[in-house]
């Protein structure tokens, strides 16, 4: 079965320090890859997703992550974090035209 | 992209009742899906409602338990019925213009507490 891995619960960084969450999945074709993000009281939303071409791919508020087919990882990154970045980040993974699976989650802290 | 809206954001409910939450897209969709949020959890997708046909559930979710209706392309609901405190959770509804490939977009939720 597929599964999705973020092996940090909580990662906390420094506002302006660069930023990144893994995630890494298994199951054998190339999935496609999400990011969500849930800040406090609110739902999901898309940071940014991965189908196919370019492994790097730019998402919203300044993210963007690189897909590594060898590694089976999808890593976010940002090179500034805001304080406004706090929020729990979802990694979720589909594949072919089956649910979308999320892993538990990276709950980020910013202090100043 | 998609603007949803979910009733009510939150309720406090009393054990052996039931509660219905509403989900309202601003646009036609052919999929919505419904999910909990565990308290410090990840997501679980409970169905996948597509207009015209019956909900189809994941494992370890029932009909009998989380009746869902889909009456039209932009509208559905999720009854979670005869409640335990084991219920208490966060209850999103997401859309899909062709399924988990396709982008979903979420909706803020409906926080649910069990007494």
């Amino acid at each position: 079965a597929q599964s999705v891995t973020q092996p940090d619960i909580h990662i906390t960084v420094s506002e302006g320090a660069s930023l990144e969450l893994r995630c890494n999945y298994s199951y054998g074709a190339t999935p496609y890859l999400f990011w969500y993000v849930q800040s406090p009281g609110q739902g999901l939303q898309l940071l940014l997703k991965y189908f196919s071409g370019d492994t790097l791919v730019q998402g919203i508020k300044g993210f963007e992550a690189e897909f590594k087919r060898s590694q089976s990882s999808f890593n976010l990154r940002k090179p500034s974090v805001h304080w406004s970045d706090a929020a729990e980040y979802f990694c979720a993974v589909a594949f072919g035209n089956e649910k979308l699976t999320f892993g538990t989650g990276t709950r980020l802290t910013i202090i100043p | 992209s998609a603007v949803i809206s979910q009733k009510p954001s939150r309720d406090i409910c009393q054990r052996g009742t039931s509660l219905t939450i509403q989900c309202q897209v601003d646009s036609q969709v052919t999929m919505m899906f419904w999910y909990r949020q565990q308290p410090g959890q990840s997501l679980t997708l409970i169905a996948t409602a597509n207009q015209g046909s019956e909900a189809t559930y994941e494992s370890g979710f029932v009909i009998d338990k989380f009746p869902i209706s889909r009456p039209n392309l932009t509208f559905s609901t999720l009854t979670v019925s005869n409640m335990s405190p084991e219920d208490s959770s966060i209850y999103l509804c997401s859309v899909g213009a062709s399924g988990a490939v396709d982008t979903q977009y979420f909706g803020p939720g409906t926080r649910l507490t069990v007494l």
